[in-house]
């Protein structure tokens, strides 16, 4: 099984600033990595696949970067509405499609 | 535009079955371009990835629930469904469904929470 470790657990960053978050794999994964977007009370939604490729209707200021086993999802001027659990996602070593355990964006 | 729709109950008593259907609408369960998967979240915590299943009825397992899940498709009802046995309190957790489309998660239900209590 493919371990996804996300780093840091929590994030405090102020609106306009720039956030950085990672996810390590514990084999390679390719670019087979997504970041999924999860607000309270809601399921998440699908940011980032392919390790850099947004989903539709995802604004610019969301980028993902990496291959292999390192990646960073980053948000260039964070918005009220960006403050939020991110998940990365592996679906290169199938049939197991795991998570990471997440990290929470606060402010 | 597809949707997925969890239901079953919402509480279920120690040792017994957790049972969930997902139902389909705006797309074709048969098709081949999808897996569809149970995803579960205890309260405050991730994602964990339960099982996944192909239109044809071919089921994939988390290792680490492999022995206690049942995953069947019922493409009549446009309906896959979720069978969780011997369940504990740590089986207390928000069960979505959703869509698997080249191994990306793209549409999700909205879950249900099903909790585990006497």
């Amino acid at each position: 099984e493919t371990v996804m470790t996300q780093s840091p657990g929590t994030l405090s960053v102020s609106p306009g600033e720039r956030a950085t978050l990672s996810c390590r794999a514990s084999q390679s994964v390719s670019s087979n990595l997504a970041w999924y977007q999860q607000k309270p009370g809601q399921a998440p939604r699908l940011l980032i696949y392919g390790a850099s490729t947004r989903a539709t209707g995802i604004p610019a200021r969301f980028s993902g970067g990496g291959s292999g086993t390192e990646f960073t999802l980053t948000i260039s001027s964070l918005q009220y509405e960006d403050f939020a659990l991110y998940y990365c996602q592996q679906y290169n070593n199938w049939p197991s499609w795991t998570f990471g355990q997440g990290t929470k964006v606060e402010i | 535009q597809l949707q997925l729709q969890e239901s079953g109950p919402g509480l279920v008593k120690p040792s017994e079955t957790l049972s969930l259907t997902c139902t389909v609408s705006g797309g074709s369960i048969n098709s081949s371009s999808y897996y569809w998967g149970w995803i579960r979240q205890p309260p405050g915590k991730g994602l964990e990835w339960i099982g996944s299943l192909y239109y044809s009825g071919r089921t994939y397992y988390n290792p680490s629930l492999k022995s206690r899940i049942t995953i069947s498709v019922d493409t009549s009802k446009s309906q896959f469904s979720l069978k969780l046995s011997s369940v504990t309190a740590a089986d207390t957790a928000v069960y979505y469904c959703a869509s698997m489309f080249r191994g990306l998660y793209d549409c999700w239900g909205q879950g249900t929470l099903v909790t585990v209590s006497s």
